[in-house]
This record gives structure tokens, sequence and C-alpha cells, in this order.
């Protein structure tokens, strides 16, 4: 069965530091793993994804997740945090392996502030 | 084109009863996935239709349950509420290959 583990479910930077969300992911084959944003009052939009491919993928808003199997991780990063960029960030990976639309399991989401 | 729409907003209902949640998918999906979202917690999936038909459950009892019309719209239907259904119910539409793409959500409250 898979899950994901998000590592610390606050994170606080200064506005132009480097912003580093621990993700963990756990499937019996090879995943597609998520990142999506959550504004408050908000539903999620996707950052970005992974399905196989290249792994160093690009999302928007600058945000980047690397895919490590050996470490089973897919840690999402940006170089230099924005006051906009404060939101709950959701690691998600989904059930079907190799599709993106089937059921998607979440982390437990991490709440990322940004200090000026 | 249109993104994913939910109605409503808000809702407030009380132990017992049974709320009617809808979703409008964005145009062309065939599939819709509703997912629960506790406060402070990450989004758990409910169910996801295809094509009107039921196409996978998560760990939810029987009184929730769902419709997907030929328009792909979708409803989600909660009997017997219960304190713990108070959530953020998000749905979400996909088409064949696509991601799933996210509606604002309805926030129920129950007393």
């Amino acid at each position: 069965a898979q899950s994901v583990t998000q590592l610390g479910s606050h994170v606080s930077v200064s506005e132009g530091a480097l912003v580093l969300l621990r993700c963990n992911y756990s499937s019996s084959v090879p995943p597609y793993l998520f990142w999506y944003v959550q504004y408050p009052n908000q539903g999620l939009q996707l950052l970005l994804k992974y399905t196989s491919a290249a792994t160093l993928v690009k999302g928007i808003n600058g945000f980047e997740a690397e895919f490590k199997k050996s470490e089973t991780s897919f840690h999402l990063t940006k170089p230099s945090a924005h006051m906009s960029d404060a939101a709950e960030y959701f690691c998600a990976v989904s059930d079907q392996g190799s599709s993106n639309t089937g059921k998607l399991i979440f982390g437990q989401g991490t709440t990322l502030q940004v200090k000026p | 084109e249109t993104g994913v729409t939910q109605s409503p907003t808000h809702l407030i209902k009380t132990r017992g009863q049974q709320v009617t949640l809808r979703c409008s998918s964005q145009s062309g999906h065939n599939t819709v996935s509703w997912y629960q979202q506790a406060l402070g917690q990450g989004p758990q999936f409910i169910f996801q239709y295809y094509r009107e038909e039921e196409n996978g459950r998560g760990n939810f009892p029987p009184r929730f349950s769902g419709l997907q019309f030929p328009n792909y719209s979708s409803e989600l239907n909660v009997n017997a509420l219960e304190l713990d259904d108070s959530a953020l119910y998000l749905c979400a539409s996909s088409g064949t290959g696509d991601e799933q793409f996210f509606g604002p959500g309805t926030r129920l409250t129950v007393l």
C-alpha cells in the first residue's frame, strides 16, 4: 500500500531564504508523486508532479523537487522564498503507480511561514 | 475553459441530518474524485466516479454515497451526519491522462 510522510508540520523561513519541505513515500509500484499547495479557504493547486521521467522536476512559481528512489524521497525546494509562498503544502502519491488520475494519498501537510 | 466549481461554499447541519454537496467538473473531464479534508489534516479519498460508475472507494462508510451525471457533474451525499463529518469536502475532475483539478471545496459544519 502506498503512503506519504511529510516531515515537519510547520516550517518557518525568512523572505529570500531557501525553502525545503520534506516528503518520504512508500509504494509497492513505481510511484507517481505530486506536490500541491493550498492557500487559506481555497482548494488544492498542483505545483509539480513526477511521472517516471526526469528525476528533477520543475514546477510553477519557482519550485522544484527531486525524486530519489534510494531514499524514497521527493523533497520540495525553492531557492528564494517570497511572502506569497506562505501556504499549506501537501505531498501525494497516486495509488495507481502509472496514472495521475488514480486515488491520491496525501501526507499530513506542512505549513510554510515566510517572515519578512 | 471553466474550472471546477462546488456548491455550496459553506453549510451548517445538525447531527442526524442529510446533506448533498455538488461539483461541476472542468469541461471535457469524465472522472471526478471526492476527498474529505478534516481540519489540520491532508485530504482523504472518499470515492471516484468514471462515466457515471463508481471507480474506487476509500475507507468511508456506506452513508457516504455519490452520483455522477451524464454531463459529468457530481454529487456527494452524506446521511445520518456525525460531528466528525465536519470538514472541507473537495472534488477533483480529470480527463484521460490529465492531472486532477481541484475545486475550492465546501466547508461542512455539523453541530
